[in-house]
């Protein structure tokens, strides 16, 4: 039931882009987006909540569509503060279970 | 309010030892969330409180696991007869009803306890 994401891991150099992709197995009805650096709890950074809808925050911003019950988050122009652990979370559906998909590394170079 | 508090911050215990941990969340938020991570993984859901009520615990949780909400208010999560397994860090979460006008349903988290079990 946990939302898997792709990649697993990205490295990135400064100014490039990047696509991190969560898709359910079950009907997705809100999706919020998560940033982890080490040693550090989750952050959030945005949230999409309705099929089709894009969200945009500075350079990151993020799709969502209900029917493929997938989210991507769009990285552009990186800087290297985006470094971190990327999680998609969402409600189980059914449940009272808010989980996170299953992670994506990004590492921005110099 | 500065935001979810948790302590200890970090605990070494021996195996068989009993170890509890405490969360204050952010005080307007009714539902706080317990979660487990080790290292290269995603947070894992443990259990999840609605005020007083603990609506939702992960099968993952043994009978060695318990968690609390008094008054709904703070929390705490006991483990009992630790095991190097549990060695990990917990993280607590509070968020508000997500179907508040006011509301993402965002969760807040604290710092986490970090639990080493030898």
């Amino acid at each position: 039931q946990q939302p898997v994401q792709s990649p697993q891991a990205v490295i990135l150099r400064e100014g490039e882009d990047a696509v991190i992709n969560c898709s359910s197995s079950k009907a997705l009805y809100s999706v919020h987006w998560y940033r982890q650096k080490h040693g550090e709890a989750p952050v959030f950074l945005m949230i999409l909540l309705k099929g089709g809808e894009q969200k945009g925050h500075d350079k990151i911003s993020a799709s969502f569509n209900e029917k493929k019950q997938q989210s991507s988050l769009y990285l552009t122009a990186s800087q290297l503060s985006y470094s971190g652990t990327y999680f998609c979370g969402t409600e189980a559906s059914g449940t009272y279970k808010y989980i996170f998909g299953t992670g994506t590394r990004l590492k921005v170079l110099a | 309010d500065t935001g979810v508090s948790q302590d200890p911050r970090h605990k070494i215990t021996k195996r068989g030892q009993n170890v509890t941990f405490r969360c204050d969340p952010i005080s307007e938020h009714n539902r706080l969330y317990w979660y487990r991570q080790t290292l290269g993984q995603g947070p894992e859901f443990l259990t999840y409180f609605q005020n007083e009520a603990q609506l939702e615990k992960s099968r993952l949780l043994s009978d060695r696991f318990s968690a609390e909400r008094p008054k709904g208010s703070f929390s705490t999560l006991e483990i009992q007869r630790t095991e190097q397994g549990d060695s990990a860090m917990y993280l607590c979460a509070s968020s508000l009803d997500p179907f508040g006008l006011a509301s993402t349903g965002e969760l807040f988290f604290g710092e986490g306890s970090r639990l080493t079990v030898l």
